[in-house]
C-alpha cells in the first residue's frame, strides 16, 4: 500500500538558514507521482511541485529545490536562504492509483527573524 | 476563474445537529474529493467522486454522506454531528485524477460542541 512519511513534525530555523524537509515514501508501483504542497498560516493548500518516477533530475525553482532519489525512496525539499514567508506546514504526497493522493503528516516549518 | 470554492469558512455546530459543507468548482474537473485535516495527522480522505453520479468512500467515511449530481458541485453532509468531527475540511478537484495533482479549496473550519 502507498504510504508517505514525514518524520520531522516541526522544524524551527533562523532566517537565511538553509533547511531540508524530508519525505520518504512506499509504493509497489513502477510508475508513480510525488508532490509537495504548502499550507501557509492562512490555511489554504498551495501546489509546489509534481514529479514522476521516471525523472530523477533534481528540480530547482528559485530558493526551492527538490531531491528525488528512488534508491532511498525519498523526495526531499530544500529551502535555501529561508525567509519568514516560508513559514508554513509542508505536505508531501504520493498518488494511490490514478484516482487519489495519499499525504504525509506534514512538517511545520517556522522561520524566525 | 474562481477555482474551488468552499462555504462556509467557519461553523460551530452543536452535538447532534446536521449541516452541509458546500463545494463547487468551475474548472470542469471530473474528479472531486473531500479531506479532513486533524492536527498532526495530515489529510485523510473522506469521500471522492470520479464524475457526476459516481461517489466512493475514502479512509474515514463514517458519519458523512456525499452526492454528485453535477460536475461542478460536491456537497458533504454531516448527520448527527459529533465532537470527533471537529476538524478542518478541504474540498479538492482534479482533471484526470490524483496522479495529476489537486486544486484545493480554502477549507472549512468546523467545531462541534
Amino acid at each position: 500500500a502507498q504510504k508517505v512519511t514525514q518524520a520531522q513534525t516541526e522544524i524551527s530555523v533562523v532566517e537565511k538558514e538553509d533547511v531540508t524537509l524530508d519525505c520518504v515514501y512506499e509504493t509497489r508501483d513502477t510508475t508513480y507521482y510525488l508532490f509537495w504542497y504548502k499550507q501557509p498560516p492562512s490555511g489554504e493548500l498551495v501546489f509546489l511541485i509534481r514529479r514522476n518516477s521516471f525523472d530523477e533530475q533534481n528540480e530547482i525553482s528559485g530558493r526551492y529545490s527538490w531531491n528525488f532519489q528512488k534508491s532511498t525512496s525519498s523526495f526531499n525539499f530544500t529551502i535555501t536562504a529561508s525567509q519568514v514567508v516560508d513559514s508554513a506546514v509542508y505536505f508531501c504526497a504520493l498518488n494511490k492509483g490514478a484516482q487519489k493522493l495519499v499525504f504525509g503528516q506534514g512538517t511545520r516549518l517556522t522561520i524566525n527573524p | 476563474n474562481a477555482g474551488v470554492t468552499q462555504t462556509p469558512k467557519f461553523r460551530i455546530l452543536k452535538i447532534g445537529q446536521s449541516m452541509t459543507l458546500q463545494c463547487t468548482q468551475d474548472m470542469n474537473h471530473n474528479y472531486m474529493y473531500w479531506y479532513r485535516q486533524d492536527p498532526g495527522m495530515g489529510l485523510k480522505l473522506i469521500y471522492y467522486s470520479v464524475g457526476a453520479g459516481i461517489t466512493d468512500k475514502g479512509e474515514v467515511p463514517n458519519g458523512y454522506n456525499v452526492s454528485r449530481s453535477t460536475t461542478e458541485d460536491f456537497p458533504l453532509r454531516l448527520e448527527l454531528a459529533a465532537p470527533s468531527q471537529t476538524s478542518v475540511y478541504f474540498c479538492a478537484s482534479s482533471y484526470g485524477g490524483g496522479w495529476r495533482g489537486y486544486t484545493f479549496g480554502s477549507g472549512t473550519r468546523l467545531t462541534v460542541v
